[in-house]
């Protein structure tokens, strides 16, 4: 496709599972980013990848939050042992360079943990 | 700490009218200050962008008007129109050494335009 592709759009889990939630960048994008939007509120840094090295993780909130992208395209963000504070949208993003630009953003994941 | 403050958080104007959105930075290493705009059930888009050797960018109706003594930068919106009903951010970025360019965004402000 054109943009940034993430799935699932919504997942509901319990609290204490695992969830996985994928990001498919636009091809040849260098930069993906993943953030966190709270309901009401703006996006935060969760952590940045430049092809398949993860060169800031400063953002993620605990150890139970984990991104990789191994090939330097998909990525994945995985959370362990959900929390209710978790509930958020989670939104990918890609960018061609490493310069400052244009951040494509997805539409998100959206997480409900009950 | 918040480093992007961005005001008011929510916004009514009539079409045709100017709304105008506020944000003050903190960090005088920023040095690229975009503004997205997102619709309900949508990733944020890029609107208009600034760097701080300027101080205004004009798109089509959206202008930004930028004051780097003031640490401060805002949205004007022509001839707003329903259909420009949003939430938009504001947001800021640095070049710290050929580092990552992460996007700090304000909270947020909740734009209506009525018919």
């Amino acid at each position: 496709g054109a943009g940034v592709s993430q799935s699932p759009r919504y997942k509901v889990a319990k609290r204490g599972q695992d969830v996985a939630l994928r990001c498919d960048p636009i091809s040849g994008h260098v930069s993906l980013f993943w953030y966190q939007q709270a309901l009401g509120q703006g996006p935060e840094f969760l952590t940045y990848f430049q092809n398949e090295a993860q060169l800031d993780k400063s953002g993620l909130p605990s150890d139970r939050f984990f991104a990789e992208r191994p090939e330097g395209s998909v990525s994945t963000l995985k959370i362990q042992r959900t929390q209710q504070e978790d509930s958020a949208v989670y939104l990918c993003a890609s960018r061609g360079g490493r310069a400052a630009g244009e951040l494509f953003f997805g539409e998100g994941s959206r997480l409900t943990v009950l | 700490q918040q480093q992007v403050k961005q005001s008011p958080q929510s916004l009514i104007v009539q079409k045709g009218g100017i709304p105008i959105i506020n944000c003050a930075y903190e960090n005088t290493a920023f040095d690229y200050f975009p503004w997205y705009q997102q619709f309900p059930g949508k990733g944020p888009a890029l609107l208009i962008a600034i760097r701080p050797d300027v101080s205004e960018k004009k798109e089509g109706r959206f202008t930004i008007s930028f004051n780097k003594s003031a640490k401060q930068f805002s949205l004007h919106i022509m001839d707003s129109q329903p259909g420009d009903s949003a939430t938009y951010f504001c947001a800021a970025s640095m070049d710290s050494g050929g580092s990552n360019y992460k996007l700090t965004f304000g909270k947020g402000t909740l734009l209506t335009v009525n018919p």
